[in-house]
């Protein structure tokens, strides 16, 4: 079993749809991030977090520790939201941590 | 554009042979960090380097280096190369070494092909 795994794995959807896109994993963490591929391969940061949710324009980001998941949301989702999202959890300890990364989840929008 | 460059876009080599991907991170960056991703294994975190110093380090293996320079860009060195070393390599920057909270900044990728 992955120690990260996201759902769905693919994912399509009409203009203006609220999406939702989770994650799960299975060792304790200390942050979670999401990311964004876009269909040219560029990839960009959009959360960090490691308690409660946070927004930006149409995105939120939920965590809930004691669950081990979080999920993303997209509201009013449009053609330019298509993309590759993956979530990467954080384990810190001592000088090094380690960085796992899921699968991904392919949204397309359609118009 | 992030900021972030990377070169060469496109390499392509023979199994066996070395190559040399180079990153320069954003301005005021001082962390760099490295990543491999191929079709089968999909993201892997390989090695951060901040201000010169190895900060932590991922699934990097034995025949790959990398280093960091005092004009603070960054060189990751792939050796023997094999057919499974095919994948994209992207360098990714930020502003300080707290990787649980200092947002990355993510290059284009260098797509590295083995033939």
């Amino acid at each position: 079993k992955n120690e990260v795994e996201q759902s769905p794995q693919n994912l399509t959807a009409q203009e203006g749809e609220f999406i939702t896109i989770n994650c799960s994993y299975s060792v304790g963490i200390s942050a979670l991030h999401w990311l964004q591929q876009h269909p040219g391969g560029g990839i960009v940061s959009l959360f960090m977090l490691s308690s409660g949710k946070k927004k930006h324009g149409r995105l939120i980001a939920t965590i809930n520790i004691q669950e081990k998941h979080s999920s993303l949301h997209i509201t009013a989702s449009h053609p330019r939201d298509s993309a590759v999202y993956i979530c990467a959890v954080l384990n810190s300890g001592g000088s090094n941590y380690k960085l796992t990364f899921g699968k991904g989840t392919l949204l397309t929008v359609n118009p | 554009d992030s900021g972030v460059t990377q070169t060469p876009k496109h390499l392509i080599t023979a199994t066996g042979q070395r190559v040399t991907l180079r990153c320069s991170p954003r301005s005021g960056d001082l962390s760099v960090y490295w990543y491999q991703q191929s079709l089968d294994q999909g993201l892997q975190f390989l090695i951060q380097y901040y201000n010169g110093e190895e900060r932590a380090k991922g699934n990097i293996l034995e025949r790959f280096s990398a280093q960091q320079f005092p004009d603070l860009h960054s060189e990751l060195n792939l050796s023997s190369l094999e057919l499974g070393d095919s994948a994209l390599y992207f360098c990714a920057s930020s502003v300080g070494t707290n990787i649980r909270t200092d947002t990355q900044y993510f290059g284009p990728g260098t797509r590295l092909t083995v033939l």
